[in-house]
Formats: structure tokens, C-alpha cells, sequence
């Protein structure tokens, strides 16, 4: 079946480290893939998406390329900021299903 | 903008006790979704919908009963609830299939 599977939190890192939150999927057919944040209190808000392979998605500094070859959708960024502190959720989806699977999330703390 | 709304927010039951979550959208979307989302175990979708009068089972239905009435409106109810229930629940809506979903703020729910 689909599925999801992240790096394990927690991810602590220093303002202006360079971020890196493995991503790699299991799935039929070819599924577009997504990265959602969850800031405490809230629900998931879309961050980036890509929706074939070599696609790159990006969004407020973040980027993750959809890799077919590896099954992987990374999530980076060069410079993270103490306001990117949240839990990072990988997610695919295939067009034809209505099943959204995600990973089990991460989370990112980053000190000033 | 109100996007998904979600009522109520927290929730406190006693074992055996019924309960019926709420979830508005205005964003005139098709598909709705339950999720619940627990320690370590990401979202898991628990019944869906695409199009009014229209339910369907995801990955953990069992305990939950969903209806559709009103396109806007997706309602989740235990009417029998267990500690085990005891989660934060997400509604999510999207235009269509494989298409990013906006999440409500969530349910914090309680089973004593």
C-alpha cells in the first residue's frame, strides 16, 4: 500500500542552520507529493507540493524535489529562522484515491 | 477568510458518552475529511466524503459514524466513546482528488 515514512524528530538547530528533513514514499502508480506545517495550536497548512518526478516545490525559503528514482521528497532550506519552529509533515497523494497518507511528522525547534 | 472551521475545540467525556464533532467549510469544496492524529502516528483519515449526501471508510472508521448533509458541512459522531478515541481530530477539505487539503485548527477530545 501507500505510504510515508519520515526522519525522526526532534530536529533542533541554530538560527541560520541549513535543514534537512529526509522524506521517501512507498506507492503505486505516480502520486504528487506534499509538505504540510503544523505550528502549535493549529491545524496543517500547505507548505509546497510537486506532482510529477523532477518537479521541485517551493515555499518561504523551503524546497524539496520529487525524486522517482530514489523515492525521496526532502525537505530544505538554507537558512531557518526561530519562526520556522513547528512539525513538518511529508504526504502523498494518488489522483484517482481518495487516501491522503502522511508521514508521522517532524518536529523542527530552532534556537535564537 | 474563515476556510474550515471546527466546533468545538476541546471536549471532555466520560466513557460510553455520544458526542458529535462539526466542520464547516465556505470554500464551496467537494471533498471532506476526517482525520485523527495521535503521538508518533501522524494523520490517519478516518471517513471521507466527495459530494453532499455521499460517506465513505478510511483507514480507521471503526467507533465513528459520518454524515454529509449539506455540501458545507461534514459532522463525525461517537456514539459510544472510549479512551482509546482520545485524540486531536482534524476536518480537511479539498476541490478534488489528489488536490492539497486546508485543515481546520482541530478537536482536542478527552475520553475519561
Amino acid at each position: 500500500g501507500n505510504s510515508v515514512t519520515q526522519m525522526e524528530g526532534p530536529v533542533t538547530l541554530s538560527e541560520e542552520a541549513f535543514l534537512t528533513i529526509n522524506c521517501t514514499y512507498t506507492a503505486t502508480g505516480y502520486p504528487s507529493l506534499f509538505w504540510y506545517v503544523q505550528y502549535p495550536g493549529e491545524g496543517l497548512q500547505l507548505l509546497l507540493k510537486a506532482t510529477k518526478a523532477d518537479d521541485k516545490g517551493s515555499n518561504k525559503g523551503f524546497e524539496a524535489t520529487y525524486r522517482k528514482e530514489t523515492t525521496s521528497f526532502h525537505l530544505e532550506k538554507g537558512s531557518v529562522q526561530v519562526s520556522d519552529s513547528a512539525v513538518y509533515f511529508c504526504a502523498l497523494s494518488r489522483r484517482n484515491n481518495n487516501d491522503m497518507r502522511f508521514g508521522a511528522g517532524t518536529r523542527l525547534t530552532v534556537k535564537p | 477568510n474563515a476556510g474550515v472551521t471546527q466546533t468545538p475545540k476541546f471536549r471532555v467525556l466520560k466513557t460510553g458518552q455520544s458526542m458529535t464533532l462539526l466542520c464547516a467549510q465556505d470554500m464551496n469544496h467537494e471533498y471532506m475529511y476526517w482525520y485523527r492524529q495521535d503521538p508518533g502516528m501522524g494523520l490517519r483519515l478516518i471517513h471521507y466524503s466527495v459530494g453532499e449526501g455521499t460517506t465513505a471508510k478510511g483507514e480507521v472508521p471503526d467507533g465513528y459514524n459520518v454524515s454529509r448533509l449539506k455540501k458545507q458541512n461534514f459532522l463525525l459522531g461517537l456514539e459510544s466513546a472510549a479512551p482509546s478515541q482520545t485524540s486531536v481530530y482534524f476536518c480537511a477539505s479539498s476541490y478534488s482528488q489528489g488536490q492539497p487539503q486546508h485543515f481546520g485548527d482541530g478537536t482536542r477530545l478527552s475520553i475519561l
